[in-house]
């Protein structure tokens, strides 16, 4: 069984930029779970998508938004990027039991 | 709103030595508890699911165990190695589907 695929897996982007960042989870999963690690901040939940519906939602500003497509595969946009917005995003693929399978991430760096 | 708590922050222990990790939680409302590892730099990887109405989750070297009523998992790893240096945590899901994740213990195991 394939694992959760993120692309890309490294970003460089400038402030002000915006960005797209795509997440496959596993076949036959319905649920996506979004999330930013920082040092200084640990792992934060930015959102959460069950067939194509946002069913949670962390406290980011409006500039994190998300989408789930029908073949549950999902996205994350930042926009106006910020320096502060370097970060490794993780994304999580749920099980019909809720257990969550993690992806490697995806390294972004704002400068 | 769902605290979660790991302590110790960090811990460092002869290779052999069992290894007991904390992790506490305010809301004993829970759907489940999951414990992941996480190399520096890497995705979190999977170890145990317990759902609510289980006590314990045993795979290999590895035991996990619920307390819903006092709020408490604790992660038993026997007879550790160098290769079970890594961050820890734990996450909890309430009912509402919502995630909360400890700030994690890292583990060095001295060789």
């Amino acid at each position: 069984k394939a694992g959760v695929t993120q692309t890309p897996r490294y970003l460089i982007k400038t402030r002000g930029q915006q960005v797209t960042l795509s997440c496959s989870p596993i076949s036959g999963h319905r649920s996506v779970s979004w999330y930013q690690q920082t040092p200084g901040q640990g792992l934060q939940f930015l959102f959460e998508y069950f067939s194509e519906t946002q069913r949670n939602k962390g406290n980011f500003p409006g500039r994190f938004s998300g989408r789930q497509f029908s073949n549950s595969r999902s996205e994350m946009n930042v926009s106006t990027l910020e320096l502060g917005d370097s970060a490794l995003y993780l994304c999580a693929s749920n099980s019909p039991l809720e257990e969550q399978y993690f992806g490697p991430g995806t390294r972004l760096t704002v400068t | 709103k769902q605290e979660v708590t790991q302590i110790p922050a960090a811990l460092s222990v002869p290779e052999g030595e069992n290894l007991v990790l904390n992790c506490s939680f305010t809301d004993s409302a829970i759907y489940n508890l999951q414990w992941f590892r996480q190399d520096p730099g890497k995705g979190l990887t999977s170890l145990l699911l317990i759902q609510s109405s289980q006590r314990e989750q045993t795979s290999g070297r590895l035991n996990a165990s619920l307390d819903k009523s006092s709020g408490r998992s604790t992660l038993y790893i026997a007879a550790s190695q160098p290769g079970d240096s890594a961050t820890y945590l734990c996450a909890v899901r309430d009912n509402d589907y919502k995630l909360s994740f400890g700030a994690g213990t890292t583990v060095t195991v001295r060789a």
